[in-house]
């Protein structure tokens, strides 16, 4: 699986859009980008994934640049209950073999 | 559904004590596997299964064994504790080609090793 690189926190005020980075330069072509969350002490939560296309859903969207070897999360409307450990996670789809989590962002939201 | 469950939600052992760390999912999942998380540490894989009667290592197996005899439970043994075993061990299922890899966690167990 290819290495991620996040920066290990980030603040964004309340009600404003949270942009998140990922650099997973070395990716493969059937490689997907993954994001997860982790809110204080609880399991991980599935957000978003994507290939090269940006994608939405109810909770965020991708933007995955041309070149694959960056990626951004962006969470449109951040309130509290966003403050969360967030991972970038880079896979082929369908492995069995688990996740690999590196030590995500912290986000933290102001009011 | 009640989804992924993990019991107990809390445990504590002295060095050498052997016990079992419960999971169990109702969503018919085929992928089965045990992370641990340590502080200001991401999960780590520590075994993972593909199938009832199927499991293999992940990352930082040494110490826990598993089986998985049905669909829905696959239990975590401890076989002699140490400290170094002190963490958060999470359990997750997912199914092959559901959102690719989206797995569902269970909410962990807090395991203090004296």
């Amino acid at each position: 699986d290819a290495k991620t690189t996040q920066p290990p926190s980030m603040d964004c005020a309340e009600g404003r859009a949270a942009n998140l980075p990922c650099n997973h330069s070395t990716i493969s072509g059937n490689e997907y980008v993954y994001w997860y969350r982790q809110i204080h002490s609880q399991g991980p939560q599935y957000i978003i994934h994507g290939l090269k296309n940006n994608e939405t859903n109810e909770m965020a969207s991708l933007i995955i640049t041309e070149d694959r070897k960056s990626s951004t999360l962006i969470l449109p409307h951040a309130t509290l209950r966003d403050t969360a450990v967030y991972y970038c996670i880079v896979k082929a789809r369908g492995g069995a073999d688990g996740l690999t989590f590196g030590k995500g962002t912290h986000l933290i939201i102001q009011p | 559904n009640a989804g992924v469950t993990q019991t107990p939600k809390f445990q504590v052992l002295k060095t050498g004590q052997s016990m079992t760390l419960q999971c169990a999912q109702d969503m018919n999942h085929e992928y089965m596997s045990w992370y641990r998380q340590d502080p200001g540490m991401g999960l780590r894989l520590i075994h993972y299964s593909v199938g009832a009667g199927i499991t293999d290592q992940g990352e930082v197996p040494n110490g826990y064994n598993v089986s998985r005899s049905t669909t829905e439970d696959f239990p975590l043994r401890l076989l002699s504790a140490a400290p170094s075993q002190t963490s958060v061990y999470f359990c997750a299922s997912s199914k092959p080609g559901l959102a690719g890899n989206e797995q569902f966690f269970g909410p962990g167990t807090r395991l203090t090793v004296l």
